[in-house]
């Protein structure tokens, strides 16, 4: 079965500065997906970015990047110019294609402060 | 792209009664459906999850039932409550992609 482990429960941040949360994995397969996905204090899960295992090239959405090392099976997210909205849980979570049942990290609490 | 509705949004029910959480979906058609609940901190866990009407599977063992009676309507059941079914329910969608899933807004649960 697959396990997603994020090692670091809660960090903190200076507004306009950069972090990086980490996320760990385990999977015998070969063809997945992975995800951050923000959870705000509304509860609502917000995908934040997507990476195909396939892909060498790490993926970005504007201020987040990812940085993916399939052999290592790490999965980390930077975030760049932290803004005050990013506090919140992050939760890196894997998938695997077919039945497309997906396996969440417990979460880090990300806070930005001013 | 598709929109996912929870109700009720929030709910408290003293042990032993039913339970009946519901999720519809708009903006797409045969989706694969999930229920996932999360314990208070902490992580989601997958509950049921269904590709189709009809088609439930089951994660865990649990005292926890779903039903997917139309294509896009998702139903969460008990018969009886108990006081470790309390925490926070979302709904998903997978993506017309089938690379990501969306979620609903959740039901917040207490059962007292």
């Amino acid at each position: 079965a697959q396990t997603v482990t994020q090692s670091q429960p809660e960090m903190s941040v200076q507004e306009a500065e950069t972090v990086t949360l980490s996320c760990t994995y385990d999977t015998s397969e070969n063809n997945y997906y992975l995800f951050w996905y923000k959870q705000p204090p509304s509860r609502q899960m917000i995908l934040v970015i997507r990476q195909e295992a396939y892909k060498q090239q790490n993926a970005t959405e504007n201020r987040f990047s990812v940085n993916f090392q399939k052999a290592a099976k790490s999965f980390s997210l930077k975030i760049s110019d932290s803004q005050l909205g990013d506090t919140a849980m992050y939760f890196c979570a894997f998938m695997k294609p077919i039945l497309n049942d997906m396996r969440f990290g417990a979460g880090t609490r990300l806070t930005v402060k001013p | 792209s598709q929109t996912i509705h929870q109700w009720p949004a929030t709910l408290v029910q003293p042990v032993g009664s039913p339970l009946s959480l519901e999720c519809t979906v708009e903006g797409t058609s045969n989706p694969n459906l999930y229920w996932y609940r999360q314990a208070a901190g902490r992580g989601l866990q997958l509950l049921f999850y269904s590709v189709g009407i009809g088609q439930i599977s089951s994660e865990v063992p649990q005292n926890l039932s779903a039903s997917r009676p139309q294509d896009r309507q998702f139903i969460l059941s008990s018969k009886k409550l108990l006081l470790s079914d309390s925490g926070f329910y979302l709904c998903a969608c997978l993506g017309q992609g089938r690379h990501e899933q969306y979620f609903g807004p959740g039901t917040r649960l207490t059962v007292t």
